[in-house]
């Protein structure tokens, strides 16, 4: 069974750090890209970023909004996807997801079909 | 970036209607856009992809169409687990944008 289990959400001061982990299991990590989106409270989604896979050398591409600050990366037992986060403002206190990409084809490509279910990030002094 | 424009931004309907959910893209993205439905206090969950090709496990009273800047995402005999919002997202050209949303009553 395909699982996307986000964790190390919580409450963080401004300016401060916290590195969010997507942990995945029922499939092969580095055959996907991953991708991390936000919900801030009572908004729709915001796409943040996203780790390719492995035919792809795992390269990372962000949203304009959170590149510098954010960075994701993946562990090398390839199990995990990690998304750092640094000098948070209370405009990233949202719940965020790490949704799985797969890939359907060369001419259709890759699109989101398995979803986390969301870390909640507080950002409040 | 490409802007996502939902429209309505909100739909009641009632049992076994026809719902339709538009969402208009600033510029052509040919076939490249995915749905999906989020209930309240839930993940988002993917439905549709490349426009109009249903993920496994979608019931087929979801159907998607449109390509260039205009798409439509169709709940033929409305149940009540539909209730929900309902989002669409361009993967054409980075950032990969996400309409507003739709909530559907």
């Amino acid at each position: 069974e395909v699982q996307l289990v986000e964790s190390g959400g919580g409450l963080v001061q401004p300016g401060g750090s916290l590195r969010l982990s997507c942990a995945a299991s029922g499939f092969t990590l580095g055959d996907h890209h991953i991708d991390w989106v936000r919900q801030a409270p009572g908004r729709g989604l915001e796409w943040l970023g996203r780790t390719r896979s492995r035919t792809y050398s795992y390269t990372t591409v962000y949203a304009a909004s959170v590149e510098g600050r954010f960075t994701v990366s993946r562990d090398h037992t390839e199990t995990t996807v990690y998304l750092q986060m640094k000098d948070l403002t209370s405009e990233d206190t949202a719940v965020y997801y790490c949704t799985r990409l797969t890939f359907y084809g060369t001419s259709v490509g890759y699109y989101p079909d398995y979803w986390g279910q969301g870390a909640l990030v507080t950002v409040s002094s | 970036d490409i802007q996502m424009t939902q429209s309505p931004s909100s739909v009641s309907a009632s049992l076994g209607d026809r719902v339709t959910i538009s969402c208009r893209a600033s510029r052509n993205i040919g076939h490249v856009l995915a749905w999906f439905q989020q209930k309240p206090g839930e993940a988002p969950k993917s439905l549709i992809f490349a426009s109009s090709t249903l993920q496994s496990g979608v019931p087929s009273r979801f159907s998607g169409s449109g390509s260039g800047t205009d798409f439509t995402l169709t709940i033929t005999s409305l149940q009540p687990e539909d209730c929900a919002v309902y989002y669409c997202q361009q993967h054409y050209a980075g950032p990969l944008t996400f309409g507003g949303g739709t909530r559907v009553e």
